[in-house]
């Protein structure tokens, strides 16, 4: 069975720093391609982040470039997320989402619980 | 602003039929769409992918369209726990790898 389970969530001040952390289990991990989605209380979704399975390729929506960085542990079986210089709008739902494609186009297959992120003095 | 167009809300009564558009450019819908179903408290659960394919699981009530630039989510037979917020989501041709629409929220009557 598929299972992806973000932690490392919390309350950080304004311009602090943290890092989610995204376990995963039953299925390939390294042949995945991995995201990180976001929701805002009361907001619809927004993708933040995705890395390809190998690490080797990444990439960041505009309102995280240059603060936030993704990696993983193929060896552990989980994904990072390193968030520098938190802001207040930062203040959301982070969701770690597994990508599949059938070959015609990727979605987001399964999703974890969600790691809530508070920013705030 | 949502790079994709939803309306913000919807409903219907049990048993009938609804359809939740989403509207985006040909960079995005005019390619694939994926739908997600997000009851309250609860992550999101893909539930259309490729714009027309199920999921194992899925319910047969489901199923999903396009033309041009819009995909459509259509529920038949509506039932009370359909009540959910659903998204359509793309995969794009830009530097935003992934646009999601605003959101819908199903409401049955």
């Amino acid at each position: 069975e598929v299972q992806v389970a973000e932690s490392g969530g919390g309350l950080v001040q304004p311009g602090g720093s943290l890092r989610l952390s995204c376990a995963a289990s039953g299925f390939t991990f390294s042949s995945y391609a991995m995201n990180w989605v976001r929701q805002a209380p009361g907001k619809g979704l927004e993708w933040v982040s995705t890395i390809s399975g190998s690490g080797s390729s990444t990439y960041y929506a505009d309102s995280v470039k240059g603060r936030f960085t993704i990696s993983r542990d193929n060896s552990k079986n989980t994904l990072y997320l390193q968030m520098n210089s938190l802001r207040a709008d930062d203040t959301a739902l982070y969701y770690c989402a597994k990508e599949m494609t059938s070959g015609i186009q990727p979605y987001f297959d399964y999703w974890g619980q969600g790691s809530l992120v508070t920013v705030s003095s | 602003q949502s790079a994709l167009t939803q309306p913000a809300s919807v409903s219907g009564s049990p048993g009938q039929s609804i359809t939740i558009s989403c509207t985006g450019t040909s960079s995005d819908v005019g390619g694939y769409v994926s739908w997600y179903q997000q009851h309250p408290g609860k992550a999101p659960k893909l539930i259309i992918y490729d714009v027309s394919n199920r999921p194992s699981g899925v319910s047969n009530r489901f199923s999903g369209s396009k033309s041009g630039n819009t995909a459509s989510l259509t529920i038949s037979g509506l039932q009370a726990e359909d009540e959910a917020d659903y998204y359509c989501s793309s995969f794009t041709s830009s530097n935003t790898l992934w646009v999601f629409g605003g959101g819908t929220e199903l409401t049955v009557l």
